[in-house]
């Protein structure tokens, strides 16, 4: 069964230091694998995807993410944090062998201080 | 362009009445999701339309629950006989197409309160 797993349900860092959110994931088949952000009162927004090729991968607002097939983890990434980075980040999965909806985590509350 | 966008963005019924939660995907987009978000469970696939293809509605929590798409586009989820448990955000996104690369968008979603 796919699975998604988000181990920490908050993450704080201080304005300018690097932030890292991680996601391991669980597929059967091969993974295609997804960030979002949800800020307060608004839908999830697309920040960046691993479909093949380069195991790291750049998106919105200055993240990446690097694959790991051998740790099966898909971690955010960030060099240097916004305090208006601040909102919930979900990691999500597609199975590429079965399935057709996103398989959610369960979400990390980042916290970026001033 | 315009993005997806769902009606009403708040709805508060009561247990035991039925409730129709309305999305419109981005023009152009052939399938359409629905997900349910509860506080605490992260965000749960509901069920899944592609074109005129019928719907995977394997994430459909109970019988109550069922939804349906007009004309490739519009799609309006029901709940039938609200329990406090159906209490959430309802999550519309629609894509593309079918195939893995193409990623989601998402609507402001409708939040549930079941009194």
């Amino acid at each position: 069964a796919q699975s998604v797993a988000q181990p920490e349900d908050q993450v704080n860092v201080a304005e300018g230091n690097p932030l890292t959110v991680k996601c391991t994931y669980s597929v059967s088949g091969n993974p295609y694998l997804f960030w979002y952000v949800q800020y307060p009162n608004r839908g999830l927004q697309f920040l960046l995807k691993y479909i093949t090729g380069d195991n790291l991968v750049k998106g919105s607002y200055g993240f990446e993410a690097e694959f790991n097939k051998s740790q099966t983890s898909f971690h955010l990434k960030k060099p240097s944090a916004l305090v208006s980075d601040s909102a919930l980040y979900f990691c999500a999965v597609r199975d590429g062998q079965a399935g057709t909806a996103l398989i959610f985590g369960k979400g990390t509350t980042l916290s970026v201080s001033s | 362009g315009a993005g997806v966008s769902q009606s009403p963005s708040n709805k508060v019924t009561e247990k035991g009445k039925d409730v129709e939660l309305r999305c419109d995907p981005i023009s152009g987009h052939t399938a359409l999701y629905w997900y349910r978000q509860s506080l605490g469970q992260g965000l749960e696939f509901l069920i899944y339309f592609q074109g005129n293809s019928a719907p995977d509605k394997s994430g459909l929590p109970s019988d109550r629950f069922s939804a349906e798409r007009t004309g490739g586009s519009v799609s309006t989820l029901t709940i039938q006989r609200t329990q406090q448990e159906d209490s959430a955000v309802y999550l519309c996104a629609s894509s593309l197409g079918q195939g893995t690369v193409y990623e989601q968008y998402f609507g402001p979603g409708t939040r549930l309160t079941v009194t």
